[in-house]
């Protein structure tokens, strides 16, 4: 159980295009989705969290209308990367909380996104 | 000062060898802990929560102390398989409306040499 998906698994884009990362909670209903960003040998940063049905809450220094997230249901959460430029090639994953749990967090594999 | 401080290393061990893992926190206000393992350009996975008692899963020991807000990873009998980089997470609860986050320790990177 506790399965998550992301997809693309790895995409390249050119720079000034916008990029859809696909989150989804396979087997249980996630009302909160964690979007994380990691950098070569650095640590996991968190992004944004994602609340089903709301708008998402997102931590400082990330912009909002640069890395938009939905959270349309209970089970899929997306981030688009708009405008997208080389500084923001990374390695970006997904996490659920399973509705019924209590702190757990579940990551999706990763998504390699390289910006040219 | 990071929130969640560990030692990067490497450490390289041998086969068969006891290794452990520490980790510091500064918010007081960490509620729940976690150990994730981390394999090269792949997702964290959940090792194990750590509790106030300490808690044991096979060849890892997990312990935590309050008062001088750290936490410990223990792997005994250390695999090959083992090798990965160890992630200590902190959960923090912010506010009356309970939101909360994970924040990630930069990991411990862990080499078993055969």
């Amino acid at each position: 159980g506790a399965v998550v998906s992301q997809h693309p698994s790895r995409v390249i884009c050119k720079s000034g295009t916008s990029v859809k990362i696909e989150c989804r909670s396979l087997d249980f209903q996630a009302t909160t989705m964690f979007w994380y960003r990691q950098f070569p040998k650095q640590s996991l940063m968190l992004m944004a969290t994602s609340n089903e049905g709301s708008k998402a809450t997102y931590e400082q220094g990330v912009e909002k209308d640069k890395f938009l997230i939905n959270h349309a249901s209970l089970t899929l959460s997306t981030l688009t990367v708009t405008s997208a430029h080389p500084e923001d090639s990374s390695f970006y994953i997904c996490s659920a909380r399973d509705r019924g749990g209590i702190y757990e967090q579940y990551f999706g594999p990763g998504t390699r996104l390289t910006v040219t | 000062r990071k929130e969640v401080e560990q030692d990067p290393g490497p450490f390289n061990v041998p086969e068969g060898a006891t290794v452990a893992f520490n980790c510091t926190y500064s918010n007081s206000a960490s509620q729940s802990f976690f150990w994730y393992r981390q394999d090269c350009r792949k997702e964290p996975k959940l090792l194990m929560s750590v509790y106030s008692s300490g808690n044991e899963d096979g060849r890892f020991t997990a312990q935590l102390n309050r008062a001088s807000q750290y936490i410990s990873l223990l792997i005994r009998d250390s695999k090959l398989s083992d090798s990965a980089t160890y992630l200590c997470v902190v959960n923090i609860v912010k506010g009356v409306s309970g939101t909360y986050k994970y924040i990630f320790g930069t990991g411990t990177r862990l080499k078993v040499l055969a």
